[in-house]
């Protein structure tokens, strides 16, 4: 069973700041099958990017993603006052989905 | 606006059983795979279960830890998604939703429901 082990745990940045998430899977992966979630408080996720790159209809493009085999990141460029979230990795294989803990991005 | 809708939802007793029913509109139901995901109070998402297109012979998966206790199921004809649960443990406490896979592949969920809250307690 592939884990998927994310960092940091919290990221306190300033809007208008960089982030960057990482993603890294216990075992080579195909990122094909990678895909990146944004959760806010009381609400459902939010399909930011899949095929490790590809970003979702109308996400913005200041979000994106890279990597492949084991490590993947998610990138933000300039931080909006509404990216301050929890983001998710996850991957397909195998017939199992599996996310990752969580990455919050928290206002510094 | 595409959209699901989960219900079902509630408070029940270990080892009692809940079935939870997910509404689709504004797409065509029958050409997706759906998937149920849950999130117990505080924690991150869990992956329960996914159904395959009928295409693909609405074949099923399970997470381990439900396996065997939980059936996912589909009504194409109603754009309906079900999620049976029986001898339901207290670990099974969660938000439970109800999502859209993007591709045949089922890498990816697009649409996700607001979700239905059961807790699993005496």
């Amino acid at each position: 069973e592939i884990v998927l082990t994310q960092s940091p745990g919290t990221l306190s940045l300033s809007p208008g700041e960089r982030a960057t998430l990482s993603c890294r899977a216990s075992q080579s992966v195909s990122s094909t099958y990678l895909a990146w979630y944004q959760q806010k408080p009381g609400q459902a996720p939010r399909l930011l990017i899949y095929g490790a790159s590809t970003r979702a209809a109308g996400i913005p493009d200041r979000f994106s993603g890279s990597g492949s085999a084991t490590d993947l990141t998610l990138t933000i460029s300039r931080l909006e006052p509404e990216d301050f979230a929890v983001y998710y990795c996850h991957l397909y294989d195998s017939s199992r989905w599996t996310f990752g803990q969580g990455t919050k991005v928290e206002i510094k | 606006e595409m959209q699901l809708v989960e219900s079902g939802g509630g408070l029940v007793q270990p080892g009692r059983s809940l079935r939870l029913s997910c509404a689709a509109s504004g797409f065509t139901f029958g050409d997706y795979p759906m998937s149920w995901v849950r999130q117990a109070p505080g924690k991150g998402l869990e992956w329960v279960s996914y159904i395959r297109m009928k295409l693909y012979g609405e074949t099923a998966e399970y997470a381990a830890a439900v396996k065997g206790r939980f059936t996912i199921s589909r009504d194409d004809s109603n754009s309906m998604a079900y999620l049976q649960m029986n001898s339901l443990r207290t670990e099974d406490t969660a938000v439970y939703y109800c999502s859209r896979a993007l591709r045949p592949s089922g890498d990816a969920f697009d649409i996700w429901g607001q979700g239905t809250m059961v807790t699993v307690s005496s």
